[in-house]
């Protein structure tokens, strides 16, 4: 099953106002990566946020983990038009292995 | 730079025949290999993952077998196709330690 599940599923809103996404895990984590991924692509990474960092921030990107509720939070602030995407979370799990799972991902629409 | 090459972009192939997807990353040694699906709209599932050569884990049960047999490129494989492998498919590095993902640029599979 997937690590991680994000919510809300798809989201629209204005130009300038903020955008929140959340995402809840299972099991332990290294560290909670987010991506963007633009319609058709790849993957293009954000922000990593590590198990013992609470909150992150990256230009108009701020992140926050809360690792004893397994959960953890997007914030796009001034939404643009271009930040019109689908985001994903996903998790590092500690130990040897190294697998990298995601979530469902929340599809935001910014219109202009 | 770390490059990542995914090949091909679209591919259209009846039930029953093979498939060869590879994945090629330059400007790195040792880098963690990942395929992932991704359905229409929805997340990505990891597939397999490899932390070295010959070195193959498989998340999920399935018709598709991965291959690692150089250092820098990753094989995803079918023997025979089915209608339900079509998908994008996505390949994925990441280096030592626990860090960021990057991504190709997804083939996208098309199975008749």
């Amino acid at each position: 099953s997937q690590q991680g599940e994000e919510d809300p599923q798809a989201l629209s809103i204005q130009e300038g106002e903020n955008a929140t996404m959340n995402c809840s895990y299972k099991t332990s984590i290294n560290n909670l990566q987010w991506y963007r991924q633009n319609s058709g692509r790849g993957l293009v990474h954000l922000i990593l946020i590590r198990s013992n960092e609470r909150e992150k921030h990256s230009g108009r990107l701020r992140v926050t983990l809360d690792t004893s509720k397994k959960s953890s939070s997007l914030l796009i602030t001034a939404s643009r038009a271009a930040d019109t995407a689908s985001y994903f979370c996903a998790t590092l799990r500690r130990g040897s292995a190294r697998q990298l799972t995601f979530g469902s991902g929340t599809q935001l629409t910014v219109l202009p | 730079s770390q490059t990542i090459h995914q090949w091909p972009a679209t591919l259209v192939q009846p039930v029953g025949s093979p498939l060869s997807l590879e994945c090629t990353v330059e400007g790195t040694s040792n880098p963690n290999l990942y395929w992932y699906r991704q359905a229409a709209g929805r997340g990505l599932q990891l597939l397999f993952y490899s932390v070295g050569i010959g070195q193959i884990s498989s998340e999920v049960p399935q018709n598709l077998s991965a291959s690692r047999p150089q250092d820098r490129q990753f094989i995803l494989s079918s023997k025979k196709l089915l209608l339900s492998d079509s998908g994008f498919y996505l390949c994925a590095w990441t280096g030592g330690g626990y860090t960021e993902a990057f991504f190709g640029q997804g083939t996208r599979l098309t199975v008749v």
